[in-house]
């Protein structure tokens, strides 16, 4: 079966330091991967998505980057963290072989920049 | 007219209690559409998808509109452990891309 880990679970930086968010899923090849970040009491914005190593797609712009150095690997970063970068971050795939467009998400991270 | 929007909410109700959500979508084209279910401080999961007019599970039953495009959530005999947030998801297109509605939180009472 498959599996999209995230860690860390929680997460407490400065402003100005750097960030980087990790997902791994198991069990799956060649997904689409994507990013999300929910601010406290909103709802879920796309951040990045990715259908293949080496190809990402911002939806937004920002402060952040996403890179997949691998196929099943997925990677958001930040050089310098703003305070509006708070929030709990959800990594999610989907593949065409499984439910047309159901997304699975990781459990994610909470990041809180002071 | 947001991509997808639902009601504000919150909705406090008594376990036992029959609760409706409504959710708009400005997609013409969309195809199918999706309910998810989001416990305080967790990831989004998958509740129920709808592909044609509706869809039924247990107590929950998922309706299309596709005329006034919207989709309701209809929760029978609520349980305590239904309290979370439920949120209305439209693709974007067919890449992956879903785009989620603000949520919708329920609290059931006992």
């Amino acid at each position: 079966s498959q599996t999209i880990h995230q860690w860390p679970a929680t997460l407490v930086q400065p402003v100005g330091s750097p960030l980087s968010l990790e997902c791994t899923v198991e069990g799956t090849s060649n997904p689409n991967l994507y990013w999300y970040r929910q601010a406290a009491g909103r709802g879920l914005q796309l951040l990045f998505y990715s259908v293949g190593i080496g190809q990402i797609s911002s939806e937004v712009p920002q402060n952040l980057s996403a890179s997949r150095p691998q196929d099943r690997q997925f990677i958001l970063s930040s050089k310098k963290l703003l305070l509006s970068d708070s929030g709990f971050y959800l990594c999610a795939w989907w593949t065409s072989g499984g439910s047309y467009n159901e997304q699975f998400f990781g459990p994610g991270t909470r990041l809180t920049v002071l | 007219r947001k991509e997808v929007e639902q009601d504000p909410g919150p909705f406090n109700v008594p376990e036992g209690a029959t609760v409706a959500f409504n959710c708009t979508y400005s997609n013409s084209a969309s195809q199918s559409f999706f309910w998810y279910r989001q416990d305080c401080r967790k990831e989004p999961k998958l509740l129920m998808s709808v592909y044609s007019s509706g869809n039924e599970d247990g107590r929950f039953t998922a309706q299309l509109n596709r005329a006034s495009q919207y989709i309701s959530l209809l929760i029978r005999d609520s349980k305590l452990s239904d309290s979370a947030t439920y949120l209305c998801v439209v693709p974007y297109n067919q890449g992956g891309k879903l785009i989620f509605g603000q949520g919708t939180e329920l609290s059931v009472k006992p």
